[in-house]
C-alpha cells in the first residue's frame, strides 16, 4: 500500500511565524503535491513537483515556498504565517504518467492549521 | 477556463436506494476524469477514473460512474446506498496537456438509516 504521511494533523502557530509542512512518501512517486482545502472550494493546489529539486507553482502559491531535496519528501514552507492561511493542508503522490495514462494520487492524512 | 461543477452541496439518500452524485466539466480536448472520496478525519481516497475507453467505469466499493461526452458530464452512482459511504465526494479533471487536477467543490453525501 502506498503510505503518505504528513509530520502534523494539527498545528497552531502565531502570526509571523516560519512554518514548516513536511510531507514523505514510501513509493517511489516522481510527483508530489501540495494542496490546500477549504469549504465549499475544493482542493487548490499550491505547488507541485515532478523531480527532485524541481517544482511548479499551483493556483495560489503566493505566500508559499516548497523545498524538495529527496525524492520521498517534499516540504511546504509558510515563510511568515498570516491567519488567512488557516485551513487544511493536503500533501498527495503520484506517478509521473504520460500519454493516455494518468494515474491516481494517494494522499496523506492532512494537517489542519491554525494560525492567530 | 477549464472547470468542474459539482451542483449539489449535500445530497441526502435513505440506505438501500440508488444515489447519484453529479459532476459537469468545461475542459478543451478528451478529459481525464476522477473521483475521490473523503470520509471524517482521514485523507482523500481515490474511487474510480476515466481514461479512455468503456464510458461506464467500475470503482471502489461497488460505485460506477458513466462518461457522457455530449453533456460532459461524469456522474457518481451506487445502486444502493450504505449508511457508511456517508463522506464528502470530490470530482476533478485533467486537460491530457497538464499535469494539474482541476477540482470541484466537493459534495457531501449523507445515508440516512
Amino acid at each position: 500500500d502506498v503510505k503518505v504521511t504528513q509530520s502534523s494533523r494539527y498545528l497552531v502557530k502565531r502570526t509571523g511565524e516560519k512554518v514548516f509542512l513536511e510531507c514523505v512518501q514510501d513509493m517511489d512517486h516522481e510527483n508530489m503535491f501540495w494542496y490546500r482545502q477549504d469549504p465549499g472550494l475544493g482542493l487548490r493546489l499550491i505547488y507541485f513537483s515532478y523531480d527532485v529539486k524541481m517544482k511548479e507553482k499551483g493556483d495560489i502559491p503566493e505566500g508559499y515556498s516548497v523545498s524538495r531535496e529527496k525524492k520521498e519528501r517534499f516540504s511546504l514552507i509558510l515563510e511568515s504565517a498570516s491567519t488567512n492561511q488557516t485551513s487544511m493542508y493536503l500533501c498527495a503522490s503520484s506517478l509521473p504518467g504520460g500519454s493516455g495514462v494518468s494515474y491516481e494520487q494517494y494522499f496523506g492524512p492532512g494537517t489542519r492549521l491554525t494560525v492567530t | 477556463a477549464q472547470s468542474v461543477a459539482q451542483p449539489e452541496d449535500q445530497v441526502n439518500v435513505a440506505e438501500g436506494n440508488p444515489l447519484t452524485v453529479k459532476c459537469t466539466y468545461s475542459v478543451s480536448g478528451n478529459p481525464y476524469l476522477f473521483w475521490y472520496v473523503q470520509y471524517p478525519n482521514r485523507g482523500l481516497q481515490f474511487l474510480l477514473k476515466y481514461i479512455t475507453g468503456d464510458n461506464l467505469v467500475k470503482g471502489s466499493y461497488g460505485f460506477e460512474a458513466e462518461f457522457n461526452k455530449s453533456q460532459t458530464s461524469f456522474h457518481l452512482k451506487k445502486p444502493s446506498a450504505l449508511v457508511s459511504d456517508s463522506a464528502l465526494y470530490f470530482c476533478a479533471v485533467r486537460d491530457p496537456g497538464n499535469y494539474q487536477l482541476i477540482w470541484g467543490a466537493g459534495t457531501k453525501l449523507i445515508i440516512k438509516p
